[in-house]
């Protein structure tokens, strides 16, 4: 059962653009989310995260948008930056141990110089 | 540097066999959760230690256990192997039990192929 999906595999954008990537998720129970980029031959490693009590988390030039009732969220990345070109996974948790995160299937982004 | 290393990093079983992979987590990390990533997969949760004991599992059936040591090391054991057990096996650790503002470090896996 997939219950986070991310539905694009692959994104390409221009250096200095924004980026968007897209999750969704159907258990409503799931109140944690977590982004991370994972660089070939390396393991995931932690981006961002949001609980459900925010709509919005910020981080430098990561934002989480979170919308509860369309069960959705996004990753911002303003300005894209070639080093950004990685695949990215979206995950979701019950409680805030992060225990069990189930996992999205990732975006691949790619960031053109 | 992540300061969590996993071995081998390639692993190639015939099905029937038994398998271990190993994971070593920075110093003081006394949770470690093991993840399977099938191909064009996410990662899927397996199952965490914390401080030597289980603390939860996934939906895997009981061929796949693990042991955590005193030293931060631990260990994924599967039985029985099948072919649908080829994957990415990912090791993470956390300084206690992680929160979500902290998440996990994760090794860079070990890919293990079962023909």
């Amino acid at each position: 059962d997939q219950q986070v999906k991310q539905n694009s595999p692959s994104l390409s954008v221009q250096e200095g653009r924004i980026s968007i990537l897209n999750c969704d998720y159907t258990n409503s129970m799931f109140d944690y989310f977590l982004w991370y980029k994972k660089y070939p031959a390396e393991g995931p490693t932690f981006l961002i995260s949001i609980s459900s009590i925010k709509d919005k988390n910020e981080d430098g030039r990561f934002t989480v948008f979170l919308n509860k009732s369309a069960k959705h969220l996004s990753l911002h990345i303003v300005p894209s930056q070639p080093g950004d070109s990685a695949v990215y996974f979206c995950a979701a948790s019950g409680d805030e141990s992060s225990n069990d995160m189930r996992f999205g299937a990732g975006t691949r982004l790619t960031v053109k110089p | 540097e992540t300061g969590v290393t996993q071995s081998p990093t390639h692993l190639i079983k015939t099905r029937g066999q038994q398998v271990t992979l190993r994971c070593s987590s920075q110093s003081g990390h006394n949770t470690v959760s093991w993840y399977q990533q099938a191909l064009g997969q996410g990662p899927q949760f397996i199952f965490q230690y914390y401080r030597e004991e289980e603390n939860g599992r996934g939906n895997f059936p009981p061929r796949f256990s693990g042991l955590q040591f005193p030293n931060y090391s631990s260990e994924l054991n599967v039985n029985a192997l099948e072919l649908d057990d080829s994957a990415l096996y990912l090791c993470a650790s956390s300084l206690e039990v992680p929160t979500v503002a902290r998440g996990y470090t994760f090794g860079s896996g070990t890919r293990l192929t079962v023909v």
